[in-house]
Order: structure tokens, then C-alpha cells, then sequence
């Protein structure tokens, strides 16, 4: 069983579409942080979010952390191709970093 | 240049063979981790260590080692490798005493059990 849920777990669209991808879980995190993966390389760190609520952008992506920290999501707008990539979530727990499945975004030209 | 190396970048083996994944990391992170990652699990977490001499288990260790006598080394051995054990697996450190530290991931090492 996964302890933390993504969805969807595939999503392609169109460039300049707008998306959000989600990280469910039933646990409370001190911190969750959202990693890009490339093929071929490891996971590289987008953002964390530490407190219930936050809300942080980083130019077209904008990560939301639920007021009860259990749960948080990635919208991105105005999808570009280089977005694509494998999209992760990773819940801290004491230094016990458990990652959902991912979500595979596709961005078509 | 500062990072954090996996070796060897690809291996095959036999069914039953030992063999040992190398993780070398030039920050000093006291915190260093081993993942593997498959289709449809994402990255599941094998062992952590949180210093040298101190390694802890994760949620997939059954027919995996570690140790960690230098803070800057953690390999992983599988000593007897069996077919389920191919994956690709990632070491990451950890500054250890920030919320927001990320893990530095190397690029892997994919592994295969025939």
C-alpha cells in the first residue's frame, strides 16, 4: 500500500494547457516536498512546504500544502515541453522520506 | 566537483550471485539513503542511515545489506540477487536538521537479475 497517492497517474496534454497533479495521503507530515525526474537521472528537488496551507510559486508551478498537511498538489500553468518528466511527491516523516508512485506528464508541441 | 556518485551504472548478474551497489557523497550529509524504483511503486525506500555506524531499516530491506563505516560511503549488497530485485536504485543524502533540506539524488544504478 502506498502511503502517499498520486493522481494522475499519466497525464498528457497540449502546450500551453493548464494542469494539477495530486499527492494524497492519510498521514500528517512535518514537510512534504515535490521532486522532476528525468529519464535516466535521479529525482531533482522542485519545492518543500512546511506549514498547513502554504502556498508556494515557483514561475508557472504553484504547490499548495492542505491545512492539515496530509495532502498538497502542483498546478502548472501554461504547459510548456519541457515540462515532461515524472512529477514526485515525497512526505517527511522524521527523516523517513516516503515517495508516491508519481505522476508521468507528457507536454505535446 | 561536489555530489553524490553511484557505481556501476548498469549491472547484470545471475540469480543468486552477491553484489554490491556503491554510493559515494562529497558534502558530509550525515543522512544518506538507498531507493528503489519501479513501474507503478515509484521510489520505495530500502535502508537510511543516519550517521556512520547507525542504518536503519526502510519499507522494502528483506535480501538487502548496508553498512556505513565513512559518513561519505553506503554501499548496498544483495547477497544472494533473485529476479525481483531488478529495479533501478538511487542513493540520495540528506543535510539532516533543516525541514526544507532536499535529498541529492545520484543517477542510479540499473540492475539486472537474470
Amino acid at each position: 500500500t502506498q502511503l502517499l497517492e498520486q493522481s494522475p497517474q499519466f497525464l498528457s496534454i497540449q502546450e500551453g494547457e493548464n494542469l494539477t497533479v495530486y499527492c494524497n495521503s492519510s498521514s500528517v507530515f512535518s514537510s512534504l516536498q515535490w521532486y522532476r525526474q528525468e529519464p535516466g537521472e535521479g529525482p531533482v528537488l522542485l519545492v518543500t512546504v512546511v506549514t498547513g496551507g502554504e502556498v508556494k510559486k515557483l514561475k508557472r508551478l504553484t504547490f499548495q500544502f492542505g491545512d492539515a498537511r496530509k495532502d498538497s498538489s502542483l498546478h502548472i500553468t501554461a504547459a510548456q515541453t519541457g515540462d515532461t518528466g515524472l512529477y514526485l511527491c515525497a512526505g517527511d516523516e522524521d527523516n523517513d522520506m516516503r515517495f508516491g508512485a508519481g505522476t508521468r506528464l507528457t507536454v505535446k508541441p | 566537483d561536489a555530489g553524490i556518485t553511484q557505481s556501476p551504472r548498469y549491472k547484470i548478474t545471475e540469480t543468486g550471485r552477491q553484489v554490491t551497489l556503491m554510493c559515494h557523497q562529497t558534502w558530509s550529509h550525515s543522512y544518506m539513503f538507498w531507493y528503489r524504483q519501479d513501474l507503478g511503486h515509484g521510489l520505495r525506500l530500502i535502508y537510511y542511515s543516519a550517521a556512520a555506524d547507525i542504518t536503519d531499516k526502510g519499507e522494502v530491506p528483506d535480501g538487502y545489506v548496508v553498512s556505513r563505516s565513512k559518513t561519505e560511503n553506503f554501499p548496498l549488497t544483495l547477497e544472494s540477487a533473485t529476479r525481483s530485485q531488478t529495479s533501478v536504485y538511487f542513493c540520495a543524502s540528506r543535510h539532516p536538521f533543516r525541514a526544507d533540506s532536499p535529498l541529492h539524488f545520484g543517477n542510479g544504478t540499473r540492475l539486472t537479475v537474470t
